[in-house]
């Protein structure tokens, strides 16, 4: 069975940084693309980054040069590094991995707050 | 590229909700995946590649996609189906979603 575990969110100040965390389970991280999707307060769902199978990284401009995207094949786990974070990085932080173009596999979301 | 979804839409029970995604020439250039969230939780894939269904989400739901427009069909509207829904597509190496539509059963 296919699961995906966010962990790492929480409350950091502004200028901060904070690493989440994806644990991956059913599946190896390295044979999909596996993204960041992130969703403030009553918004809709944005695209963070995508990390392709052979390790290809996109970025949103909204997080390009503060976020990196990376993956640890040996704990099969994704990771999302923040720097400088900003109020309006404060989401809650799905991820999520790509069959065929799709996200058929979401994480239950971790919560990142910004905020003095 | 940019896709544009409807704010709200709203619909009775039994009836047909049709959710619209629009984007320049999306018939020809894209595949359009769907997604059903309700508050609280997570996103779940109801449609890809335009008209696909993952197992287990209903007949009911169906997708097509042509010239500027895809549309995600639901027949037979029920209280459950109340959710807001998101197309999303690649561009090049990034991944669009679309504003999002509130689907309000009456």
């Amino acid at each position: 069975e296919v699961q995906l575990v966010e962990s790492g969110g929480g409350l950091i100040q502004p200028g901060g940084s904070l690493r989440l965390s994806c644990a991956a389970s059913g599946f190896t991280v390295n044979s999909k693309y596996m993204t960041w999707v992130r969703q403030a307060p009553g918004k809709g769902l944005e695209w963070v980054s995508v990390i392709s199978g052979s390790g290809d990284t996109y970025y949103a401009d909204s997080v390009k040069g503060r976020f990196t995207i990376s993956r640890d094949n040996s704990k099969n786990t994704l990771y999302l590094q923040m720097r400088s974070l900003r109020a309006e990085d404060t989401a809650v932080y799905y991820c999520a991995s790509s069959t065929s173009g799709s996200f058929a596999y979401w994480g239950q979301g971790t919560l990142v707050t910004v905020s003095s | 590229y940019v896709l544009t979804q409807p704010p709200s839409e709203s619909v009775a029970p039994g009836q047909t909700a049709r959710i619209t995604c629009g984007g320049n020439n999306i018939g020809r250039s894209k595949s359009v995946h769907w997604y059903q969230q309700k508050p609280g939780q997570a996103p779940v894939l109801v449609v890809y590649d335009d008209s696909d269904r993952p197992s287990g989400i209903p007949e009911r739901f169906s997708g097509s996609n042509s010239g500027n427009t895809a549309t995600l069909t639901i027949s037979r509207v029920e209280a459950g189906d109340e959710a807001d829904y998101y197309c999303q597509v690649w561009d090049g190496g990034s991944v669009l979603f679309g504003g999002g539509t509130k689907l309000t059963v009456l």
